[in-house]
């Protein structure tokens, strides 16, 4: 079947510190992964994507990795700030004409002061 | 901000009604996508418009439908209102050659 599973549905971290949300996802096909936030009362925002032709990506104070062995993403969020809590979803698309991207149920980040 | 803006931002019908949500999309996209999310939920992609046509639909029933406008803006159409049509429905516009996508703020939609 087709899906974008996340591991854990809550993660709390102390501020400062590093967090790391993991995602998997099922289908082989996927060539392009998303990973967005999404904050109480507003759409998902992107944050960082990678192609299946790379296995890390790193932006400001986030970075993905691929794993397409065992079929793995991850977030990486360098010195978690309170402004970091949000629900984050990892998400996929296959190659195609249109623009189905298929999101996972979504982890919710919270950061302790 | 996102340029993506909806409307209206909050909607309460009953049962076997019918809805219309509407999109603006950011300046430039001539691509726009719909999104149901229901709570605890990721957002489920219903159908994308370009240029004016459809060509895209996820595992949605006909009463949902949409329309694009010359303006690239988008409606949503729901028939005949069911409970579990209650959710937060997402608006994403984007380029045809982009896959990043741009949502907006969504329209919370609840059905008694």
């Amino acid at each position: 079947g087709e899906s974008v599973g996340l591991h854990l549905p809550t993660l709390s971290v102390q501020e400062g510190d590093n967090s790391i949300i993991n995602c998997a996802y099922s289908n082989s096909a996927s060539d392009y992964f998303i990973w967005y936030k999404q904050e109480s009362g507003k759409g998902p925002q992107f944050i960082i994507d990678i192609r299946s032709n790379m296995d890390k990506r790193q932006g400001q104070r986030v970075t993905v990795l691929l794993n397409k062995t065992v079929k793995h993403l991850s977030l990486q969020i360098a010195a978690t700030q309170p402004g970091d809590s949000a629900v984050y979803f990892c998400a996929e698309k296959r190659p195609g004409g249109y623009q189905k991207v298929t999101f996972g149920t979504g982890t919710k980040l919270q950061v302790i002061p | 901000e996102t340029g993506v803006t909806q409307s209206p931002t909050h909607l309460i019908k009953t049962r076997g009604q019918q809805v219309t949500l509407r999109c603006s999309s950011q300046s430039g996209h001539n691509t726009v996508s719909w999104y149901q999310q229901a709570l605890g939920q990721g957002p489920q992609f219903i159908f994308q418009y370009y240029r004016e046509e459809e060509n895209g639909r996820g595992n949605f029933p006909p009463r949902f439908s949409g329309l694009q406008f010359p303006n690239y803006s988008s409606e949503l159409n729901v028939n005949a209102l069911e409970l579990d049509d209650s959710a937060l429905y997402l608006c994403a516009s984007t380029t045809g050659g982009d896959e990043k996508l741009f949502f907006g703020s969504g329209t919370q939609l609840s059905v008694l």
